[in-house]
């Protein structure tokens, strides 16, 4: 069973740039087929969806976060990355990673999620 | 952007009830592009159905959905303990990907 997890630092100072891994195990984020998500989660409310990147590299991003947001795939690693420039506390969330199959589009496979908060 | 309204933000019910979950979407959802998800507290979204009707891998069938125009239903049958959650509906048939609010189901 293809699982993910997140990781990254905890914590960001405002103004700088937060980055985050989604690591995939059992499986080849190589073997197409699938859109690798990110979405975020504020303290208490609802879900936002940040983006997606396909194994190709090419990527689709919220129109509300893309001048910010750059998603990457490492192939050779088995992961894909997320980088949000110029964090404000209003990008404090738990961030998760999740597998989309082409077919159903629907999000099958999340990961744990992992909290970062913006603060000096 | 399509948006998604739940309804009730809070239902509070019994183990045993039968409850009906809703979603109204703001426009057409493209090829009937909704699923419903599950979280509880501390834990990632669990996909529970998609394509408006299709259950999940491993979600009991006391889980259902449906669909009528732009609003769309999670009913669960027969309330268990191990259900009482948040439950959230999203749209991805159009750009950008959107979740409603989500509504809350707690014990009586």
């Amino acid at each position: 069973q293809v699982q993910l997890q997140e990781s990254g630092p905890g914590l960001v100072k405002p103004s700088q740039t937060l980055s985050l891994t989604c690591t995939v195990s059992s499986g080849s984020i190589s073997s197409g087929g699938y859109f690798w998500h990110w979405i975020r989660q504020h303290p208490g409310k609802g879900l936002e969806w940040i983006g997606y990147i396909y194994y190709s590299g090419s990527t689709y991003y919220n129109p509300s976060l893309k001048s910010r947001v750059t998603m990457s795939v490492e192939k050779s690693e088995n992961h894909f990355s997320l980088k949000l420039t110029s964090v404000t506390a209003a990008d404090t969330a738990v961030y998760y990673c999740a597998r989309a199959t082409t077919a159903t589009r629907a999000f099958h496979i999340w990961g744990q999620g992992t909290m970062v908060t913006v603060s000096s | 952007d399509i948006v998604l309204t739940q309804s009730p933000g809070t239902l509070s019910l019994s183990p045993g009830e039968r409850v009906t979950l809703s979603c109204g979407a703001s426009q057409s959802v493209s090829s009937s592009y909704l699923a419903w998800y599950q979280q509880k507290p501390g834990q990632a979204p669990r996909l529970l159905i998609f394509g408006a009707s299709n259950r999940a891998t491993g979600v009991p069938d006391r889980f259902s959905g449906s669909e009528s125009g732009t609003d769309f239903t999670l009913t669960i049958s027969r309330l268990e303990p191990e259900d009482f959650a948040v439950y959230y509906c999203q749209q991805y048939g159009s750009s950008p990907v959107t979740f409603g609010q989500g509504t809350k189901l707690e014990i009586k």
